[in-house]
Formats: C-alpha cells, structure tokens, sequence
C-alpha cells in the first residue's frame, strides 16, 4: 500500500509570492490534516478535510486555506508569503476524521518551504 | 488555554542505558494521548495511543503509561536505532474538535 505522498519536497520563494502544496493520502484514507512543523512552535495544526469539507481550522491567517478533492487528494495555498512561513509543512491521511480517531495518523515525509 | 509540555527538550543516551520521557498536559476531557516518532527529514510515526489513566502500552523497547496529568514514554536498554524525536499530542474534548494538539518533542541520541 503506497504511502502518504507530499509533493514538491522542497520549495524556495520570495516574500509576497503564494505556493501551493499537495498531498496524496493512502488509498481509501477519507481524512486529510495539514500541520506546520518550526523549530520554535512545533507542530501546529493547520486544518482538517474529510470528505471534501473543512472540518476543523487551527489558529492561523486567512492566507493560509485548503482543499480536498472527490478522490480525497488535498492541496494548501499559501498567500502573499512571509518570512516566518519557512517551514515544514506535513500533512497526515487516516480512515476517518480526527475527532473519532485513535491517533493513528500516517505523515507524509512534508513539504520543506524557504521564503526568502 | 490548552497545553501539552514535553521534557527534557534533549536526551543523550549511552545504548543500554534506560530512560524515561515525559509528556505533560492540561487538557480536560482528555480523549487520547498519542506518541509518535520523528526521524530527520521524515513525518511523525505513530507508535501508541492511551485513553485512560492508568493505561500501558508496550512496543519492542518502548512502554507508554498515562496518568491524570502526564505520560511517560519509558526506553529500555536503548539501542542507536532509538534515536529519533519522539513527540506526544493529545485529542481534546469535544468542543476542540478534531485539533490534535502536539508538544515541542524531545530529542534522543543513544550512542554506541
């Protein structure tokens, strides 16, 4: 069974761009959450998608919002980028939504993002 | 606010020494306490999940334990294989919905 897959790796842009990052859940996998990893704040939840909606937001800018599509695939936008989003962005796929989860999230290797 | 505490921020082991992690939290209506292992440049691996105090998990060299307040990730006779960051988080009541909320992780190194 493939694994999470997050696409592009690695990515550099410049202050004031947007990017937008994918994620390819495992197969059958309805829940996609989308976290930014920092040395200083850790991992903090982003969002949830399930089913194509929005079921829960972290604390964070409106330039920061998502989507899933029918086969569950979801991406994240970045806009008008600033220095402090150079971060590790994961996302994580599990059969069912987080709120009935057992903690058994499957992370993708993340998407490394450099705004210079 | 809701906060998950992990300590120490970093552990150096010599292998076959054993330690113990700690994961503090102040959530109310705590529905899961969960560990996972972060290696360098990959995503967070799920190793268990806890739901009530008093509550053990065991896995190869690993053992999670929960109480009221915190968790202990204890490692036996640790090998350099260990080596990772093991980071903890914890699901909320219903009213914070679906937010797994991580701590900072805390960085071991067993050495040969």
């Amino acid at each position: 069974k493939a694994g999470v897959t997050q696409t592009p790796r690695y990515l550099i842009k410049t202050r004031g761009q947007q990017v937008t990052l994918s994620c390819s859940p495992i197969s059958g996998h309805r829940s996609v959450s989308w976290y930014q990893q920092t040395p200083g704040q850790g991992l903090q939840f982003l969002f949830e998608y399930f089913s194509e909606t929005q079921r829960n937001k972290g604390n964070f800018p409106g330039r920061f919002s998502g989507r899933q599509f029918s086969n569950s695939r979801s991406e994240m936008n970045v806009s008008t980028l600033e220095l402090g989003d150079s971060a590790l962005y994961l996302c994580a796929s599990s059969e069912v939504a987080l709120a009935d989860n057992t903690g058994e999230l499957f992370f993708g290797e993340g998407s490394r993002l450099t705004v210079l | 606010e809701d906060q998950v505490t992990q300590s120490p921020e970093a552990l150096r082991l010599q292998e076959g020494e054993s330690s113990s992690l700690n994961c503090s939290y102040t959530v109310s209506g705590l529905r899961g306490l969960f560990w996972y292992r972060q290696d360098p440049g990959k995503g967070p691996e799920f190793l268990f999940t806890l739901y009530s105090a008093g509550e053990e998990k065991e896995k190869e060299r690993l053992k999670a334990t929960l109480t009221k307040k915190e968790s202990f990730l204890h490692i036996t006779a640790p090998k350099p294989e260990d080596s990772a960051t093991y980071l903890c988080a914890v699901l909320g009541p219903t009213d914070s919905w679906g937010k797994f909320q991580f701590g900072a992780g805390t960085q071991v190194v067993v050495t040969p």
